[in-house]
């Protein structure tokens, strides 16, 4: 998971404005997922992606955007529909044919 | 959808004694169960992970068993030690790449000396 780079480490979001979290992986993994956690919480499922341009909605996808333009990216945009954005952010990747997850260094997203 | 559940929420243990988080799932057609271990505001790191085709697995103190029947799946750390205090989730899929993990809401172990 050393392949997983997350940026920014931390991010500030006013009221009504989109926010874009980075996700990037060198590990030739073909599929990516982001996961949202509440403080004492477990992992809740976004958006994912198995492939370079397709994606689905996770568990929790309102008030969220992402694009998979490259194999390497998979960006998740925070948008001003969701009310709720504070909480930790979680990349994650996976193999073609292993189902194991490796995640991200996370990214952390607070509202002024 | 499959829905995982994770018992405790909280365990406190002295050191050297075992400690036991137990899972269960709900759709029958899931093979894969992992472990993952989370330190404050770290990263979850996979720490063990077990297939329907096992059991049991092993690794050195911790060892995970399955219970396909029962639909249920626990961790077993002996041993242990200050530095195995964080939270640990289970989460269970199926088979495949590129498949959804479903995750349990966390157990916080806090080994005391």
């Amino acid at each position: 998971d050393g392949g997983i780079t997350q940026s920014p480490k931390y991010l500030f979001r006013k009221e009504g404005q989109n926010v874009t979290l980075s996700c990037e992986q060198n590990l030739n993994h073909d599929a990516m997922y982001w996961y949202r956690q509440d403080p004492g919480q477990g992992l809740r499922l976004i958006y994912y992606s198995q492939i370079v341009n397709d994606f689905q909605k996770g568990d929790i996808a309102e008030g969220y955007s992402v694009s998979r333009e490259k194999k390497e990216s998979f960006p998740l945009t925070v948008t001003s529909a969701q009310k709720n954005p504070t909480a930790f952010y979680l990349c994650a990747t996976s193999g073609q044919r292993v189902e194991t997850q490796y995640f991200g260094p996370g990214t952390r997203l607070l509202v002024l | 959808g499959e829905n995982v559940e994770q018992h405790p929420s909280t365990l406190s243990v002295q050191e050297g004694d075992s400690a036991v988080i137990k899972c269960t799932y709900s759709d029958s057609a899931s093979n894969y169960f992992p472990w993952y271990k989370q330190e404050l505001g770290k990263r979850p790191q996979l720490i063990i992970d077990i297939r329907s085709n096992v059991g049991e697995k092993k690794d050195q103190r911790i060892a995970v068993t399955l219970n396909k029947t029962a639909k249920h799946f626990s961790l077993h750390i002996t041993e242990t030690q200050p530095e195995d205090s964080a939270v640990y989730f289970c989460a269970a899929s199926r088979a495949g790449g590129g498949n959804k993990l479903t995750f349990g809401t966390g157990t916080q172990l806090k080994v005391e000396l």
